[in-house]
C-alpha cells in the first residue's frame, strides 16, 4: 500500500525554469513531511521539511507548498540549475504517538535539468 | 570526520548465497535503519533499531537478517530466502530523542547488490 505518491516520475526542465513535484498522501496522521535530495550514487540527503500547520516554507531557491485539506504537498525550484539535476523524494513521518518515526517515501522523482 | 560507511560499494552474489552488507557510523546515533531503493519504488525500510541489542521489522524484512551488538554497527544478511535481492541498500542512521521532534535521518552512500 503506497501511502505516499508522488509525480511526475520523471521531469526536464531547462535551465533558469521552474520544477515542481507533487506529492499525496492518505494518513491524516502524518505530521511532518521532509523532503530529501540524492544525487546517483550517493545517498539521499534532506533538503527542506515542513509542518502540516504552514502552508509555505522557503529556503533559497526551493520552496514547499503545503495544502492540508487536500492532502497534498509540492516541491518547486525556481531558476533551476544543472546541479539540481538529482532524484527527489518527498516523505512523511508521524513523529507523536507509538511510533518511533518511520519514514514513508514517495516513488521519487528524477529531475534534469538542461544547460 | 563524522558519517556513515557503508561496504562494499559494489557486491555480486551467486543465487543461493547469503551475502552482508556493512554499515557503520560515527556519529554516535542511537538510531539505525536499512532501506531497499528500487527504481520507480522510492525507499522502502527492511529493518531499524533503536538501541543496541534490539532491532524490529520494517515493512519488507522478509529473507533479511540484522544485529546490533554495537552502538556503531548494524549490519544486514541477505539470505538465500530473500527471492529478488538485486537493488541498492541505504543505511541510516539518527538521533532518538522519542516522540515529538523530527529525527532526521542521515544517509550513507549506499551498497549496490547484484544477484548473478
Amino acid at each position: 500500500q503506497q501511502q505516499v505518491k508522488q509525480s511526475p516520475q520523471s521531469l526536464i526542465v531547462q535551465k533558469g525554469g521552474i520544477s515542481i513535484i507533487n506529492c499525496a498522501y492518505e494518513n491524516t496522521a502524518f505530521d511532518y513531511f521532509p523532503w530529501y535530495q540524492q544525487f546517483p550514487g550517493k545517498g539521499p540527503a534532506l533538503l527542506i521539511a515542513i509542518r502540516p500547520d504552514v502552508s509555505e516554507k522557503k529556503e533559497g531557491r526551493f520552496t514547499i507548498s503545503f495544502n492540508k485539506s487536500a492532502k497534498q504537498f509540492s516541491l518547486h525550484i525556481m531558476d533551476s540549475q544543472p546541479g539540481d539535476s538529482a532524484t527527489y523524494f518527498c516523505a512523511a513521518v508521524i513523529r507523536g504517538g507509538t511510533s518511533y518515526g518511520k519514514l514513508t517515501f514517495g516513488q521519487g522523482t528524477i529531475l534534469t535539468v538542461h544547460p | 570526520d563524522g558519517g556513515i560507511t557503508q561496504s562494499p560499494k559494489y557486491l555480486f552474489r551467486k543465487e543461493g548465497q547469503n551475502v552482508t552488507l556493512s554499515c557503520e557510523q560515527n556519529l554516535n546515533h542511537d538510531a539505525m535503519y536499512w532501506y531497499r531503493q528500487d527504481p520507480g519504488q522510492g525507499l522502502r525500510l527492511i529493518y531499524y533499531s533503536q538501541i543496541v541489542n534490539d532491532f524490529q521489522k520494517g515493512d519488507i524484512a522478509e529473507g533479511y537478517s540484522v544485529s546490533r551488538e554495537k552502538k556503531e554497527s548494524f549490519p544486514l544478511t541477505v539470505t538465500s530466502a530473500q527471492k529478488n535481492p538485486t537493488a541498492f541498500y541505504l543505511c541510516a542512521s539518527s538521533i532518538y530523542r522519542g516522540q515529538g521532534p523530527y529525527n532526521e535521518q542521515f544517509f550513507g552512500p549506499g551498497t549496490r547488490l547484484t544477484v548473478l
